[in-house]
């Protein structure tokens, strides 16, 4: 079973402060994905990453920024935590075959900003 | 650019109930229409998927036509059970893409309750 792991189930920070989310996942996916879930509004692509080092924006990267040094991990960053992004983070991946490919969710961070 | 509709709810059923929770998308090309389903406390795993226009999806007893014509995707149960009580997400691949990496456009989710 294809298993994704994120760092912390909650975290609460305080405004203006960095704030590093870490997702690792063991199955040798290539891309991986940060989406943030909010009520009302679904699920919204922040990041995603195809390969090593390699990064795209999504819908709502404002205020965010991400790192992938290894295959296995990819890492949200809030270079300024501010309130708005109080939320639950997922991150996700996938094999690498296309369109069609089946994403594997973590259990997701919910981040508390105050 | 994309989107996806659906019935946010909550839609409260009995159990042995016909469910339909319906969906409608706007895309570009020929996305792949997914239903992704969060139970309480988890995080969400796919429950089915469809590639091109016609096909159909199912899993543990729900099934979803993906319709051209009608850019729908309506999901359907004969007979829910109280374990299916989740909320469920339609998903379209696109538009955003690189690498041969496709991000999900998500819809709001519709929480089912299910009452024994």
């Amino acid at each position: 079973d294809v298993k994704v792991t994120q760092s912390s189930r909650y975290l609460v920070k305080r405004t203006g402060e960095k704030v590093f989310l870490e997702c690792v996942q063991d199955m040798d996916h290539e891309n991986m994905f940060w989406y943030r879930q909010d009520p009302g509004l679904g699920l919204r692509l922040i990041y995603f990453s195809y390969d090593v080092k390699m990064k795209e924006k999504g819908d709502i990267p404002e205020g965010y920024s991400v790192s992938r040094e290894k295959k296995e991990r990819f890492s949200l960053i809030l270079e300024s935590a501010s309130t708005n992004q109080t939320s639950m983070y997922l991150c996700a991946s996938t094999l690498g075959t296309g369109g069609a490919d089946t994403q594997y969710f973590g259990p997701g961070t919910r981040l508390t900003v105050l | 650019g994309n989107s996806v509709t659906q019935m946010e709810g909550p839609v409260t059923l009995s159990e042995e109930a016909f469910l339909t929770i319906n969906c409608t998308y706007t895309a570009t090309g020929y996305p792949s229409l997914f239903w992704y389903v969060q139970y309480p406390g988890e995080g969400l795993q796919l429950l089915l998927k469809a590639t091109k226009a016609d096909d159909k999806g199912s899993n543990k007893g729900f099934e979803a036509t993906y319709r051209k014509e009608t850019t729908s995707f309506h999901l359907e149960k004969g007979s829910v059970q109280v374990s299916d009580s989740a909320v469920y997400f339609c998903a379209l691949s696109g538009p955003y893409s690189g690498g041969g990496a496709d991000g999900l456009t998500f819809g709001k989710g519709t929480h089912l309750i299910i009452q024994p």
